[in-house]
């Protein structure tokens, strides 16, 4: 079975532009996470998607925002984007509705410039 | 969960030596429990998780954690450490009722010492 994939693996914008990271699950999984990882914050939740839902939210600007499609494939958009935004972009994916061990994609590393 | 605390943003320890890991967390309602482990350069993987039943959880590569409820504790302990477990854990913590939300700790970085 294929592991929760994502791309781009790497990607440099600048300060002011968009991008969209794009992430698909292991196949039958129906939720699927975004989280934010840096040295400084550590590992941090920005969102969950289930059946094309968002189910959960983290504390994050509206610049973030995401989608799931009917396949299960999740994106994550983020606008205008800050220097602050470089980071290790990490997708997790999970069976079903309830307490389910997350799968984790290898990440997308943004460096905003 | 209302927050979870690793306390230790590195632990230094030779091969061979047992090592523990503390993760600690606040909540006033049931919870679930994990110990994902990350290794250089690749994404985050489950090691072991508490969901119901023994308190004590074992991985298959010879960590093991206990779920002590009065000290709100899920702490992951290993005999003897070898090179290859060098990584970075993160304890997970998500309430009952919280549509399955994973609070995350800092995560620790186990450094292996030849």
């Amino acid at each position: 079975k294929a592991g929760v994939t994502q791309t781009p693996r790497y990607l440099i914008k600048t300060r002011g532009q968009q991008v969209t990271l794009s992430c698909s699950p292991i196949s039958g999984h129906r939720s699927v996470s975004w989280y934010q990882q840096t040295p400084g914050q550590g590992l941090q939740f920005l969102f969950e998607y289930f059946s094309e839902t968002q189910r959960n939210k983290g504390n994050f600007p509206g610049r973030f925002s995401g989608r799931q499609f009917s396949n299960s494939r999740s994106e994550m958009n983020v606008s205008t984007l800050e220097l602050g935004d470089s980071a290790l972009y990490l997708c997790a994916s999970s069976k079903a509705d309830g307490i389910e061990t997350q799968y984790f994609g290898p990440g997308t590393r943004l460096l905003v410039l | 969960a209302q927050s979870v605390t690793q306390l230790d943003s590195q632990v230094p320890v030779f091969e061979e030596a047992p090592v523990e890991l503390r993760c600690n967390y606040s909540s006033s309602v049931s919870v679930y429990l994990f110990w994902y482990v990350q290794y250089p350069n690749q994404g985050l993987q489950l090691l072991l998780k508490y969901l119901s039943g023994s308190t004590l959880v074992e991985s298959i590569n010879g960590f093991e954690a206990e779920f002590n409820k009065s000290q709100t504790s899920f702490h992951l302990r290993k005999p003897s450490v070898h090179i290859s477990d060098t990584a970075e854990y993160f304890c997970a913590v998500s309430e009952q009722g919280s549509n399955y939300q994973l609070i995350w700790g800092a995560g620790t970085k186990l450094i292996i010492k030849p």
